[in-house]
This record gives C-alpha cells, sequence and structure tokens, in this order.
C-alpha cells in the first residue's frame, strides 16, 4: 500500500519569500512522485513528476522538488514566491510502470500575502 | 488541443435524486479515471477504464453508484440514489503512457475542471 503526507494544510508567506511544501510517502516499491496544482473551481494541473532519473526535478512556474529516499520525501520549493502561486497544491504516489493509480495526499493551501 | 471536458460544473439536487455526470477525455488517450475529491482533501480513485473495460472498480460504491465508458470515448458516472455524504468534486482524469529510458512507463494524467455536486 502506499500513502502521502502533507505536512501542514496552510501555508502562509510573502511575495518574493520562499516557499517550501512538505510531502513524505510510504511504499514498498520504489515510487513515482508527483506534485499537483490545483486553482480554485479548476481541475489539478501536474507542477513536476520524479520517474527514478534525476533525483531534483524541475517544473513549471519555477518550481522544483528533490526525491530524498533515505527521508522518504519529495519536497516542493520555490525560491521566490509570486501572487500567482496561491492555490492548493497535492503530492501524489504511484508505482513504476503500468497504470499510474494516483494516492494524493490531503493538500496544502498556499496563501501569498503582498 | 482540447483538454478534459466535464459537464456539468455544478450540480445541486435533493437527496435520493439520481445525478450523472460527463466526460470527455483528450483525444486518443485510451485510460480514463473518476475520481471523487471531499472538501479539504485529496481525490481518491473510483474507477478506472482502460478503453471501454473498467479494469479498476475496487473503490466504486457498486451499490448507488455506476459508469460506463461506451465505445472507449466518453464516460457517464451515475449516483443513484445520492445522500448527503456524495456532495464533493467529481473529477475525470485521462492518460495515455509515456515512457523513460529503460523501457518502463509512466501514465501523466490530465484532469478535468470537475463537477461540483451539493446534495441538499
Amino acid at each position: 500500500a502506499q500513502s502521502v503526507t502533507q505536512l501542514g494544510s496552510h501555508v502562509s508567506v510573502s511575495e518574493g519569500a520562499l516557499v517550501l511544501l512538505r510531502c513524505n510517502y510510504s511504499s514498498s516499491v520504489p515510487p513515482y512522485l508527483f506534485w499537483y496544482v490545483q486553482y480554485p473551481n479548476q481541475g489539478l494541473q501536474l507542477l513536476l513528476k520524479y520517474t527514478s532519473a534525476a533525483t531534483l526535478v524541475k517544473g513549471i512556474n519555477g518550481f522544483e522538488a528533490e526525491f530524498k529516499k533515505s527521508e522518504t520525501s519529495f519536497h516542493l520549493t520555490k525560491p521566490s514566491a509570486h501572487m500567482s502561486d496561491a492555490a492548493e497544491y497535492f503530492c501524489a504516489v504511484s508505482s513504476p510502470g503500468g497504470y499510474g493509480k494516483l494516492t494524493f495526499g490531503q493538500g496544502t493551501i498556499l496563501t501569498v500575502h503582498p | 488541443e482540447a483538454g478534459v471536458v466535464q459537464s456539468p460544473r455544478y450540480k445541486i439536487i435533493e437527496k435520493k435524486q439520481p445525478v450523472a455526470f460527463w466526460c470527455n477525455p483528450i483525444s486518443g488517450h485510451n485510460t480514463l479515471y473518476w475520481y471523487r475529491q471531499n472538501l479539504g482533501q485529496g481525490p481518491e480513485l473510483l474507477i478506472r477504464y482502460e478503453n471501454e473495460e473498467a479494469v479498476d472498480d475496487s473503490q466504486l460504491p457498486k451499490d448507488r453508484f455506476s459508469a460506463e465508458r461506451l465505445k472507449g470515448v466518453d464516460s457517464t458516472l451515475k449516483i443513484q440514489p445520492a445522500e448527503l455524504g456524495d456532495s464533493a468534486v467529481y473529477l475525470c482524469a485521462s492518460s495515455s503512457p509515456g515512457w523513460l529510458a529503460g523501457g518502463s512507463s509512466y501514465n501523466e494524467q490530465f484532469f478535468g475542471p470537475g463537477t461540483r455536486l451539493t446534495v441538499l
């Protein structure tokens, strides 16, 4: 069985500050890991994915995440927050290969203050 | 390229009434997923289709939920009768296989905007 825990249901940062959203996973097999963003009243959009290649993954909108097997973590970061980053972020895990059934965390709402 | 289309976007019904949601996946995507997203939580898979075959419906409450994907394209998810606890956002996603160096595959799922269901 796989699971994801996102630490902190709400994160608030100032514009220009570092964004750090935490994700820890549990998986009995080497996982694939994903970060999705969801803006109000919209579907989920893929930010980035880890599929067992480089452990530091760069995504869209300046986000990146680092896979750390020893810590079972896949934290999402962005050096400088922008107002448009305000949204809900979901970390998800799936098993390699096959049909990619995603197991999501509970989400983290990011608020960006001017 | 058009994304995943879902309708209606919003639906308000009274309990015990039936309701249906429709999804049109991205052209060429053979795999289709229905998820339910409760307030304040991440999406949870209800059912997955490969073409017209439901290959994973273990999380679908079959006493009141049903789904179909005729001709392996559009899909409909139905609830009959609806209960108060069914209030949620129902998301549809579609994917096609992507291949990684080394031959392993992954499925990048593209999500529709969802249908927000409110049961009164």
